[in-house]
C-alpha cells in the first residue's frame, strides 16, 4: 500500500541553523501539505502547495519558512534559522485533489531546537 | 474562521464497552468534517469524513459518527472497543473552497482490559 515517507524521524539542531525536513508523498497526488505539533498542542496547518507553488499558508509560515519540491517526488520544508519555538512534530501529507478528498500524513519529523 | 473543539483530552474505557469521543465546530460556512486516528509511532491515519448527505457517517475500525448541524457537532462512536484501539483520535474541518484541515486538541482513547 503506498504511503507517504518522511526523513529524518528525529532532528536535533542548535538554534539559528538550517534545517531542511525531506517528504516523498504518494507519487500520484497532487497536493501537498506541512502541519505541525507542538508538544501538547493541536496540529497547526502551514503551507499547501500544488503545481509547484503555495496555494496557502497559515500565519505560521512566515519568512523563515519555505517549501520546495525539488525533483518531482521529494516535498521538502526549510526552516532559515531555527527558534526554540520551532520544535514540533512536522507532518507531511499528500491528496489526490484537494478539498475533500483523503490527506494521508507521514509519520512525521520531530525536530528540536537547542 | 473555523474552530473545532474536542471536549475531553483523555477517556479511559474497558474492553467491549462502547465509547464516545466529541468533537464541536463552529464555522461561518459549509465544512466538511473528519475523524483521524493516530496510533504510537506512526501519521494520522483517516477513519472517517462527512461531506453531505447521510448524517450518520461508517468509517474503517467499526466507527461511526454522527453530523449534527443544529448543535455544530461530529461525536464519534463506537459500540465495543478493542484494546487495539487505543489511540490518540483527532477532530478536524476544512471548509468547501480549501484543503487546509483545522484539528481540535486531541482524546486519548485508553482501552483497558
Amino acid at each position: 500500500e503506498p504511503e507517504v515517507t518522511q526523513t529524518p524521524s528525529h532532528q536535533v539542531t542548535q538554534m539559528g541553523q538550517e534545517v531542511i525536513l525531506r517528504c516523498v508523498p504518494i507519487s500520484n497526488h497532487l497536493y501537498f501539505y506541512w502541519y505541525r505539533q507542538i508538544l501538547g498542542q493541536k496540529v497547526e496547518f502551514l503551507v499547501s502547495f500544488y503545481n509547484n507553488e503555495i496555494s496557502e499558508k497559515s500565519e505560521i509560515f512566515d519568512d523563515q519558512f519555505s517549501v520546495e519540491r525539488p525533483d518531482g517526488s521529494n516535498f521538502t520544508l526549510k526552516i532559515r534559522s531555527t527558534k526554540l519555538e520551532d520544535s514540533a512534530m512536522y507532518f507531511c501529507a499528500s491528496s489526490e485533489g484537494q478539498v475533500f478528498d483523503e490527506q494521508f500524513f507521514g509519520p512525521g519529523t520531530r525536530l528540536t531546537v537547542l | 474562521a473555523q474552530s473545532v473543539t474536542q471536549l475531553d483530552s483523555q477517556v479511559p474505557v474497558f474492553e467491549e464497552a462502547p465509547v464516545e469521543l466529541r468533537c464541536n465546530y463552529s464555522s461561518s460556512v459549509s465544512v466538511y468534517l473528519f475523524w483521524y486516528v493516530q496510533y504510537p509511532n506512526q501519521g494520522l491515519q483517516l477513519l472517517l469524513k462527512y461531506l453531505s448527505g447521510s448524517t450518520l457517517v461508517k468509517g474503517i475500525n467499526g466507527f461511526e459518527a454522527e453530523f449534527n448541524k443544529s448543535q455544530t457537532s461530529f461525536h464519534l462512536r463506537k459500540p465495543s472497543v478493542h484494546i487495539s484501539d487505543t489511540a490518540e483520535y483527532f477532530c478536524a474541518v476544512s471548509g468547501s473552497n480549501t484543503g487546509k484541515l483545522i484539528f481540535g486538541q486531541g482524546t486519548t482513547l485508553q482501552v483497558k482490559p
